[in-house]
């Protein structure tokens, strides 16, 4: 099985920089991504990350520690759109043999003024 | 805007109906997801499809049954409902390479009476 788990809620300040952490445990890991979810919405994709190291994109960065089964979402420069439910989600190999994504409970953000 | 369309937004049935959730995507994804998701809860996989072909079924009640009349196209369908198996219903498609992101539907938003 999977173990996921990242912080149920922040909050932050309107043109600021939040880092959102998430751990995993799992086997035959194959990728990290992240997800935007508004209420109520489908989640949008955000990123992702097979490989150690930062990928950048936008106000959006995404980093990833294999050794140590950890993942980071910053966002930079935070506008009031950004308050959403951020979903980490980790790929692994099933026992069945397939690829499996998971997601973890989600981060719900607040930005406030 | 999705790229993966569900209908209907909202369904409500009883739980003696017979009802059907659609999925489409024109992506040319040949792998399709049905996600169900409780409030406050992250997605959690019912079925995948790759290359028409059901290759996951995560132990889920037969009164659910997917059906994917072609690479473009993901049905489920919905029969004797429980009351607990009010959620909203996401559907997703990938390019179904090992990396490649799930894109999601906004979702059937279902209640069972």
């Amino acid at each position: 099985g999977q173990n996921i788990d990242q912080p149920t809620e922040m909050t932050a300040t309107e043109g600021a920089i939040v880092q959102i952490n998430c751990t995993y445990q799992t086997s035959g890991f194959n990728g990290l991504f992240w997800y935007q979810q508004h209420a109520g919405e489908a989640p949008t994709f955000l990123s992702y990350n097979v490989l150690d190291g930062l990928e950048e994109k936008g106000r959006f960065s995404s980093f990833l520690s294999r050794s140590k089964g950890y993942s980071y979402l910053l966002l930079k420069e935070l506008q009031m759109k950004d308050s959403a439910s951020y979903l980490c989600a980790v790929r692994a190999l099933s026992g069945a043999g397939s690829y499996q994504l998971t997601f973890g409970k989600g981060t719900k953000l607040s930005v406030i003024p | 805007d999705t790229e993966v369309t569900q209908t209907p937004k909202h369904l409500v049935m009883g739980m003696t109906n017979k009802k059907s959730l659609k999925c489409e995507q024109h992506m040319g994804h040949r792998a399709m997801y049905w996600y169900k998701q409780k409030a406050k809860k992250p997605p959690e996989l019912m079925f995948v499809y790759s290359y028409e072909k059901l290759s996951i079924n995560e132990s889920v009640p037969s009164r659910f049954s997917p059906e994917c009349p072609n690479s473009s196209l993901l049905n489920l369908h919905l029969h004797a409902l429980q009351p607990e198996d009010s959620a909203l219903y996401l559907c997703a498609s990938s390019q179904g390479a090992d990396n490649s992101p799930l894109h999601f539907g906004n979702g059937t938003r279902l209640t069972v009476t």
